[in-house]
């Protein structure tokens, strides 16, 4: 059965840090293409970054770009997100997701995400 | 403000067919896929369309995907109560701020 089981999500104060993990199974982890993808309480889902299957390339939104920092590990089967400079806004639920072989397809298979809350 | 825009809400009677809308522009919809995903409340997203048109297996072909030009429609026939949920179109996004875009949701009532 193909399954992502994301970790790490707390409550932490604005500009502290946080490290996101996405343990992934029953799918070749290397093949694919990676995503974080969020959802803030009552609201829309919202495109946060994604990965190459070899974590050559990666992508961000503009909202996050310079603050957050997408990785895997191809051995160990997991994703990761750090994230700095938090601030409130970013409190939301985090999916991890399964992409395509290519960057064009998209997240096929979603954990069941974990949340951060972002209060002081 | 999303991408993609969306109607915040549809609703149809058992048995009826709806359509959700999702509006781009020339760098997303008008020149790559759209997908569609279903939430249903509490849950995670699921895939419900791929690739414009194309149903990964176990979705029930009630549910289907068009696009035409810089729009694309997900319509579902014999409406159920079970598929009273949250539905998203995305697509990848040729711009600068991209890549990947959502709509901002529609909630589906079924009355």
């Amino acid at each position: 059965e193909v399954q992502l089981v994301e970790s790490g999500g707390v409550v932490v104060q604005p500009g502290g840090s946080l490290r996101l993990s996405c343990a992934a199974s029953g799918f070749t982890f290397d093949d694919y293409t990676m995503h974080w993808v969020r959802q803030a309480p009552g609201k829309g889902l919202e495109w946060v970054s994604l990965i190459s299957w070899d974590g050559g390339s990666t992508y961000y939104a503009d909202s996050v770009k310079g603050r957050f920092t997408i990785s895997r590990d191809n051995s160990k089967n997991s994703l990761y997100l750090q994230m700095n400079s938090l601030r409130t806004e970013d409190t939301a639920l985090y999916y991890c997701a399964k992409g395509g072989k290519n960057y064009f397809d998209a997240f096929d298979i979603w954990g069941q995400g974990t949340m951060v809350t972002v209060s002081s | 403000q999303s991408v993609l825009t969306q109607p915040p809400s549809a609703s149809g009677t058992p048995g009826q067919r709806v359509t959700i809308s999702c509006s781009g522009s020339s760098s997303n919809i008008g020149s790559n896929y759209v997908y569609w995903y279903q939430q249903l409340p509490g849950t995670a997203p699921k895939l419900l369309i791929y690739r414009n048109n194309q149903r990964p297996s176990g979705v029930p072909d009630r549910f289907s995907g068009s696009k035409s030009g810089t729009s694309a429609s997900l319509a579902i026939s014999g409406l159920r109560s079970e598929d009273e949920a949250d539905y998203y179109c995305a697509a990848w996004d040729d711009s600068l701020s991209g890549p990947w875009v959502f709509g901002g949701g529609t909630k589906l009532t079924v009355l």
